[in-house]
């Protein structure tokens, strides 16, 4: 699976659209990119993934540049309880393998 | 979307007893299951691809002989820790795909503490 890279932290306010950027300079054809985020103390959730088109479901949106090496997830409008670790996980699903998780990015949505 | 379930949430126990945690997907079938590890400030950390009704498949320095996984059946998983000791004090959590779907879903982890 191609690698990714995330900025390590970044602080939003309450209300403000939170956009977290993601490289994946390597992601070959095939590949889907996911965004889970990981609330301290939980589990992992699925958020949205994409292939090549942007998507929007009714947490997020995910925009996905032409050249597929880059993409950003938006939260519309952050509110405290998305604080969290997001990764950007690039994949190609089989239902048989595991997710890789790199360092993700840690969100601090501040009041 | 579909839910997975971890037993217990968390867990302490004394060092050389096992641990025996539980993943169970509550509303779809489930060929493949993965046990993940997470240390304190690090990101998830794969251990294991459970598969019902043949041997896991464990990642390169995952000991097959402490981590004992078993999945017997399409919605349970279960992860054994034998002989635990303080060093594998960790947060274990495990995923699984539905069939036909793409997204993972994770159970909610459970935080094991030997002392």
């Amino acid at each position: 699976d191609a690698k990714t890279t995330q900025p390590p932290s970044m602080d939003c306010a309450e209300g403000r659209a939170a956009n977290l950027p993601c490289n994946h300079s390597t992601i070959s054809g095939n590949e889907y990119v996911y965004w889970y985020r990981q609330i301290h103390s939980q589990g992992p959730q699925y958020i949205i993934h994409g292939l090549k088109n942007n998507e929007t479901n009714e947490m997020a949106s995910l925009i996905i540049t032409e050249d597929r090496k880059s993409s950003t997830l938006i939260l519309p409008h952050a509110t405290l309880r998305d604080t969290a670790v997001y990764y950007c996980i690039v994949y190609r699903n089989t239902g048989r393998r595991a997710l890789t998780f790199g360092s993700g990015t840690r969100l601090q949505v501040q009041p | 979307g579909a839910v997975v379930s971890q037993h217990p949430s968390w867990v302490i126990c004394k060092s050389g007893t096992s641990v025996k945690i539980e993943c169970r997907s509550l509303d779809f079938q489930a060929t493949t299951m993965f046990w993940y590890r997470q240390f304190p400030k690090q990101s998830l950390m794969l251990m294991a691809t459970s598969n019902e009704g043949s041997k896991a498949t464990y990642e390169q320095g995952v000991e097959k002989d402490k981590f004992l996984i078993n999945h017997a059946s399409l919605t349970l998983s279960t992860l054994t820790v034998t002989s635990a000791h303080p060093e594998d004090s960790s947060f274990y959590i495990c995923s699984a795909t539905r069939q036909g779907e793409s997204e993972a879903f994770f159970g909610q982890g459970t935080r094991l503490t030997v002392v």
